[in-house]
């Protein structure tokens, strides 16, 4: 079993839904990333997270630390989301443990 | 300010080769950390560099290696090569080690990544 699970591992959305990727783990951690990956490979760091919540423009960022879940939406979603969004856990020993991402895809 | 840069951006290499890949981090950022992104294992954590000294290593075997220079530049060296090592490897810079303070996280900066292809 994966320390980091994602779900889902595929979505598929009209523009102007609420989209909602999630992720949970099973080891302690200090921090949890989000990250968004374009065709291509490029890599954007969207959250780091140790406790509540976080929003940036039209996208938001929960953990619950009690739980080991982590939650990220999208809202107003738009083509130009479409990506890989990859959660990263940072472990107590340091190391960073990444999941298997989700690829959304947004149609207009 | 210019951002996470790595060179080259595409290498093609034969099997028992090896290879040095380069990142230089964004200006004033002394942390450099290397992953590893392939389709079957996804990203994967190589090791990361705080001062020219290796800081944090992932799991990879001991032909996996590199260093970090004073001016905080990184390179990423990999011997005896094989096909399971054709991947992306990025490189990503902080402005302190391991991306995260107690009380005050700093983000990591990724680079484009150079894509290697072991033939």
């Amino acid at each position: 079993k994966n320390e980091v699970e994602q779900s889902p591992q595929n979505l598929t959305a009209q523009e102007g839904e609420f989209i909602t990727i999630n992720c949970s783990y099973s080891v302690g951690i200090s921090a949890l990333h989000w990250l968004q990956q374009h065709p291509g490979g490029g890599i954007v760091s969207l959250f780091m997270l140790s406790s509540g919540k976080k929003k940036h423009g039209r996208l938001i960022a929960t953990i619950n630390i009690q739980e080991k879940h982590s939650s990220l939406h999208i809202t107003a979603s738009h083509p130009r989301d479409s990506a890989v969004y990859i959660c990263a856990v940072r472990n107590n020993t340091d190391k960073l443990i990444f999941g298997t991402g989700t690829r959304l895809q947004v149609f207009p | 300010k210019a951002g996470v840069t790595q060179t080259p951006r595409y290498l093609i290499k034969t099997r028992g080769q090896q290879v040095t890949l380069s990142c230089s981090p964004i200006s004033g950022h002394r942390s450099v950390s290397w992953y590893q992104q392939t389709p079957g294992q996804g990203l994967q954590f190589l090791f990361e560099y705080f001062s020219e000294t290796q800081r944090n290593k992932g799991n990879f075997p001991g032909r996996f290696s590199g260093r970090q220079f004073s001016n905080s530049r990184s390179e990423m060296n990999v011997s005896t090569l094989e096909l399971g090592d054709s991947a992306l490897y990025l490189c990503a810079s902080s402005l302190r080690r391991g991306g995260f303070v107690l009380g005050s996280p700093y983000e990591q900066y990724f680079g484009p990544g150079t894509r290697l292809t072991v033939t």
